[in-house]
């Protein structure tokens, strides 16, 4: 069936660093793909998508690229800060099953 | 303002007490959903809705029963909670089955 597989946290990271969360999913037929941020007591909101291959989502400076030949969906930002201290999950949606698969999360917090 | 609400927000009960998580949007959205986070274990799908009087199982629907009477509630009945649904619940809606989805603030529960 269909699953995603998301890089373990938490990770810590200075003001300022550069930052990657590795996603990887499988999926029958061309799912669409989100990244969703839930801050801290918050219910999750989106952050950005991509709906084909190639596509990049980008939001906040955030951003991830559609890779269809490695079905993946790494997010990544140049320059993180405290405020982007949150949970980080990676969520296709699979329109053969009409459901979001959503990974494990990945806890980031950025230190000044 | 456009939102999804859930109540309670937070609920201790028994083992074997019948209750229902209320979820009600006022965005028109066709498409609601149940979910459950567990540490570790990310969000897990318990039920979904396509419309009014449709629904489905998702990954994790036992002990749950979900109805939608109407567009804009798709409560969560739990008939006899057990321990192991001591969690954290979300309810969500979008406007089709795989468009960005709006999240409620939570709901935590927790089962003696």
């Amino acid at each position: 069936g269909d699953s995603v597989t998301q890089m373990e946290g938490p990770v810590t990271l200075s003001e300022e660093a550069f930052l990657t969360i590795n996603c990887t999913y499988t999926a029958t037929g061309y799912p669409s793909l989100f990244w969703y941020v839930q801050y801290p007591g918050e219910g999750l909101q989106l952050l950005l998508k991509a709906t084909k291959a190639d596509d990049k989502g980008s939001n906040k400076g955030f951003e991830a690229t559609y890779r269809k030949e490695t079905t993946s969906f790494h997010l990544e930002k140049g320059s993180v800060q405290v405020s982007d201290s949150a949970v980080y999950f990676c969520a296709p949606y699979s329109n053969t099953g009409n459901q979001f698969y959503f990974g494990t999360g990945t806890s980031l917090t950025v230190i000044p | 303002e456009a939102q999804v609400t859930q109540n309670p927000r937070y609920l201790i009960t028994v083992t074997g007490k019948k209750l229902t998580v209320t979820c009600s949007q006022n965005m028109n959205h066709e498409y609601m959903s149940w979910y459950r986070q567990d540490p570790g274990l990310g969000l897990r799908q318990i039920y979904y809705s396509m419309n009014v009087e449709v629904t489905d199982k998702g990954d994790v629907p036992e002990g749950y029963k979900v109805s939608r009477k109407e567009k804009r509630n798709f409560p969560l009945i739990l008939e006899s909670p057990s321990p192991n649904q001591t969690s954290l619940y979300f309810c969500a809606s979008s406007f089709g089955t795989g468009g960005e989805q709006f999240f409620g603030p939570g709901t935590r529960l927790t089962v003696l």
